[in-house]
């Protein structure tokens, strides 16, 4: 596809269950971002997938959440025993480095509603 | 990663122009200075990124100051469609993408 795509676009789920949130980044991006944004808050960085280096997961707010990376394309998010804090709109990023154009295209998001 | 210290709001009128200004005192001497804006209910958008030079494209100019301490968006004749938080990001090539608080532009009709 053109951009980065996201699924599901909307996630309603109880609380203490799992969910997987998946982005399909930009074709033949190297760098790939998961970032989370509770309502009428700011962006908050989670994790940072960069080629075959080891991911940044320094914004991971505790180990129920985890994400991965597969072949360099695809990633998904997971977030075990959900919590009602974590609902937020989850946005993914990816951007071509390795030149000097690392501008960054983000999806469109995934709403996360934990009940 | 370097400090940046902008505005939390700004007005401007319709059709005329807005300077969005940001501090980046710490900012090392690799690091590209990158701006992001966020419309409501959307994901961020790139508006534009420079090193040195003043940069410009057909969304905004980019002015940095000399010594690279600071750096000025500026939207020529801002729209109704340009209101939206401004993230100025000061990033070493390769590096993460991490937002700040950045400001919050009105934009009166």
């Amino acid at each position: 596809g053109a951009g980065v795509s996201q699924s599901p676009s909307n996630k309603v789920t109880e609380k203490g269950k799992d969910v997987e949130l998946r982005c399909d980044p930009i074709s033949g991006h190297t760098a790939l971002y998961w970032y989370r944004q509770s309502l009428g808050q700011g962006l908050e960085f989670l994790i940072y997938f960069q080629g075959n280096s080891a991911p940044d997961k320094s914004g991971l707010p505790s180990d129920r959440f985890s994400a991965e990376r597969t072949g360099g394309s695809v990633s998904t998010l997971t977030i075990q025993r959900t919590q009602q804090e974590d609902s937020a709109v989850y946005l993914c990023a990816s951007s071509l480095t390795g030149s000097l154009n690392t501008e960054a295209f983000f999806g469109q998001g995934t709403r996360l509603t934990v009940v | 990663d370097a400090k940046t210290t902008q505005p939390n709001s700004m007005e401007s009128n319709e059709e005329e122009p807005v300077h969005l200004p940001c501090n980046h005192s710490t900012i090392s001497g690799t690091d590209y200075i990158h701006w992001y804006r966020q419309l409501p209910s959307q994901g961020p958008e790139y508006v534009i990124h420079g090193l040195t030079s003043n940069v410009n494209n057909r969304m905004a100019s980019l002015a940095i100051a000399e010594d690279r301490k600071s750096s000025t968006l500026i939207l020529h004749r801002a729209t109704l469609r340009d209101a939206a938080v401004y993230y100025c990001i000061p990033m070493e090539y390769g590096n993460k993408l991490v937002f700040g608080a950045g400001t919050i532009l009105r934009v009166k009709s």
